[in-house]
């Protein structure tokens, strides 16, 4: 099956530093990537959605300067926390579509801890 | 605009007995519906899907869904529970276009007694 791959899977960084999340399809093509954010004990909310080549789509009340994403390539996305806090601190999650299936592949999720 | 409803945020059940997650869905198209499972620190891990095929839904670890238009609802089941059953339980629904872009429900916490 398809898989995507997330890194890291675990990162601890300093208060007013950037962190970035690397999101790999490795096997398939991905158009389009989604980016999640899941809170302790809670759902998945979709931060963004991002298209090869093209600016990215923040859904309301996410924060496009906070959380940078790049797609630059079909195989690789990345979300870039700039200058986290500890309320960024949270479980994040991308998940990878290729055109005609029926479902997007999701990363195994990072954790990220703002200290 | 799409959403899912997942009424009981903890489910606790014995080993060996029925699973019953409930999930119910709102949307104005066509829905494809989803139940993933993820374990502590996990992603997410696809039990099963319906994409507008057959309505009963067959997944893996004997999970199984069945598609009820009328009822709006996607329930998930299992005939019998293990103790490694227990997970959080989240289910999604996407109107297929968009590449999936999926909308989740609040989830529901699996707990298997002895």
């Amino acid at each position: 099956g398809a898989v995507v791959s997330q890194h890291p899977s675990r990162v601890i960084c300093k208060s007013g530093t950037s962190v970035k999340i690397e999101c790999r399809s490795l096997d398939f093509q991905a158009t389009t990537m989604f980016w999640y954010r899941q809170f302790p004990k809670k759902s998945l909310m979709l931060m963004a959605t991002s298209n090869e080549g093209s600016k990215a789509t923040y859904e309301q009340g996410v924060e496009k300067d906070k959380f940078l994403i790049n797609h630059a390539s079909l195989t690789l996305s990345t979300l870039t926390v700039t200058s986290a806090h500890p309320e960024d601190s949270s479980f994040y999650i991308c998940s990878a579509y290729t055109p005609g299936s029926t479902e997007a592949f999701f990363g195994q999720g990072t954790r990220l801890t703002v200290v | 605009a799409q959403s899912v409803t997942q009424l009981g945020s903890h489910v606790s059940v014995s080993e060996g007995a029925l699973v019953l997650l409930r999930c119910n869905y709102s949307s104005s198209v066509p829905p494809y519906l989803f139940w993933y499972v993820q374990y502590p620190n996990q992603g997410l891990q696809l039990l099963l899907k319906y994409t507008s095929a057959a309505t009963l839904v067959k997944g893996i670890n004997g999970f199984e869904a069945e598609f009820k238009k009328s009822e709006t609802s996607f329930h998930l089941t299992k005939p019998s529970a293990h103790m490694s059953d227990a997970a959080e339980y989240f289910c999604a629904v996407s109107d297929g276009v968009g590449g999936n872009k999926l909308t989740f429900g609040t989830g529901t916490q699996l707990k298997v007694e002895l």
